[in-house]
């Protein structure tokens, strides 16, 4: 079993849409959470931090479910921009200082 | 502007010959990593640095050294260069563990 799984995708839905992706690890000892985007041929930039509490920013919200050990994303109002891959990133998987990211999923917003 | 440079961005090479690729970051962190994306395997952690003089291996370090001299350079080092090393790497930068900050990434081709 991977340390970090995602659903690859594609997804593709209509601009305007709401849509949510999860992302599952392994070890309960992870200690922090992020969620990045990535564009096709580009480096990965970060989206935001993942707290216990859950956080938003703007359109986007992230929440952590520690007891069923997984991370989502939600994504509302969706835009043509939001198109990219989201790769999410475990830190602290088996060893405090190693970053395990998931594979991504690919988000395609049609207009 | 806050930044971290990898060159060069694009390399050709043979096998065996060795090649060293370089990172810098002008924000003054702490921790840097290298990773390398290949398709279906997602990006992989390489090697990192909690700071100057100390760096620690990662998933895949077969075949690659790194050094941490200065708090600001934090090269990749192919000694001898074989074809599954063929693959898109990325630097990053944190001011504390974690992913942070991206380079531009470095595509290599290893024939």
């Amino acid at each position: 079993r991977k340390e970090v799984e995602q659903d690859p995708g594609p997804f593709n839905v209509p601009e305007g849409a709401t849509v949510a992706f999860n992302c599952t690890y392994s070890n309960s000892a992870s200690q922090s959470f992020f969620w990045y985007r990535q564009d096709c041929r580009k480096e990965p930039k970060l989206l935001m931090s993942v707290y216990s509490s859950g956080n938003e920013d703007g359109r986007f919200t992230a929440q952590l479910n520690r007891a069923s050990q997984y991370i989502s994303l939600l994504i509302r109002d969706s835009k043509l921009s939001d198109s990219a891959t989201y790769l999410c990133v475990v830190n602290g998987g088996s060893s405090a200082s190693k970053i395990i990211f998931g594979s991504g999923t690919r988000l395609s917003i049609r207009p | 502007e806050a930044q971290v440079t990898q060159n060069p961005r694009y390399l050709i090479t043979v096998t065996g010959k060795k090649l060293t690729v370089t990172c810098s970051q002008n924000m003054n962190h702490e921790y840097m990593s290298w990773y390398r994306q290949d398709p279906g395997l997602g990006l992989r952690q390489i090697y990192y640095s909690m700071n100057v003089e100390v760096t620690d291996k990662g998933d895949v370090p077969e075949g690659y050294k790194v050094s941490r001299k200065e708090k600001r350079n934090f090269p990749l080092i192919l000694e001898s260069p074989s074809p599954n090393q063929t693959s898109l790497y990325f630097c990053a930068s944190s001011p504390r563990r974690g992913v942070g900050y991206f380079g531009p990434g470095t595509r290599l081709t290893v024939t």
